[in-house]
């Protein structure tokens, strides 16, 4: 079947503006992820999904960032007011908890957001 | 906190076999797993390991201490398309993953 999805792939804006970024994970994955990473890193946890709720979102960075999974599929990620130091590519994954190997993940292609 | 090293980039000719290390430290412990990366790409599982021991895919296999903190990916009979970066990654309580830096593997002809 598909995989994860992301769209946009690329996103330039302006520094201060506000821009949207959305994942649809594969269907029936209950557990969605959003990662953050930047040039020469590894993918850096923001937020996890259970269904619709939040259940951790320790990583996000600041009140500027915000997810939401309103009907248990899509998400959407959310940044006001950005900064330069936004700049990075916002990965997506899902998963079914309790199947496969415990730590595997499905990866979307992300979508590399350049703040200017 | 938590923290995973491993060395940041390994050269190695086709047909060899390359290991890449990783030493974590955390503060729970729900298994080490290794991703691949391919430029532009997106991350993709290749194993995972909860017990101390040898798992093996393949060309892939991969290598966990707990008690050393310690694992490794064992990449065998290499190709050039494995030309890639890899990271190590812990999971956390949620399932969410810490990633290391990742290695750059460049496989040379």
């Amino acid at each position: 079947g598909a995989g994860v999805s992301q769209t946009p792939s690329n996103k330039v804006t302006e520094k201060g503006k506000y821009v949207e970024l959305r994942c649809d994970p594969i269907s029936g994955h209950t557990a969605l992820y959003w990662y953050r990473q930047s040039l020469g890193q590894g993918p850096e946890f923001l937020i996890y999904f259970q269904g619709t709720g939040a259940a951790d979102d320790s990583g996000l960075p600041n009140d500027r960032f915000f997810a939401v999974r309103p009907e248990g599929s899509v998400s959407t990620l959310k940044i006001q007011r950005t900064e330069r130091g936004d700049s990075a590519v916002y990965l997506c994954a899902s998963r079914v908890p309790g199947t496969g190997s415990d730590n595997e993940q499905f990866f979307g292609p992300g979508t590399r957001l350049t703040v200017l | 906190g938590q923290s995973l090293e491993q060395p940041s980039e390994v050269t190695a000719v086709e047909g060899a076999i390359v290991q890449i290390n990783c030493t974590y430290q955390t503060s729970g412990f729900y298994g080490l797993s290794w991703y691949q990366q391919h430029d532009g790409g997106a991350p993709t599982f290749l194993s995972y390991n909860a017990l101390d021991g040898l798992e093996e895919t393949g060309r892939f296999s991969s290598f966990l201490s707990r008690s050393d903190s310690y694992g490794y990916l064992l990449l065998q009979e290499l190709q050039m398309k494995d030309s890639a970066s890899y990271f190590c990654a812990v999971g956390g309580s949620q399932g969410n993953l810490i990633f290391g830096k990742g290695t750059k593997l460049s496989v040379k002809p």
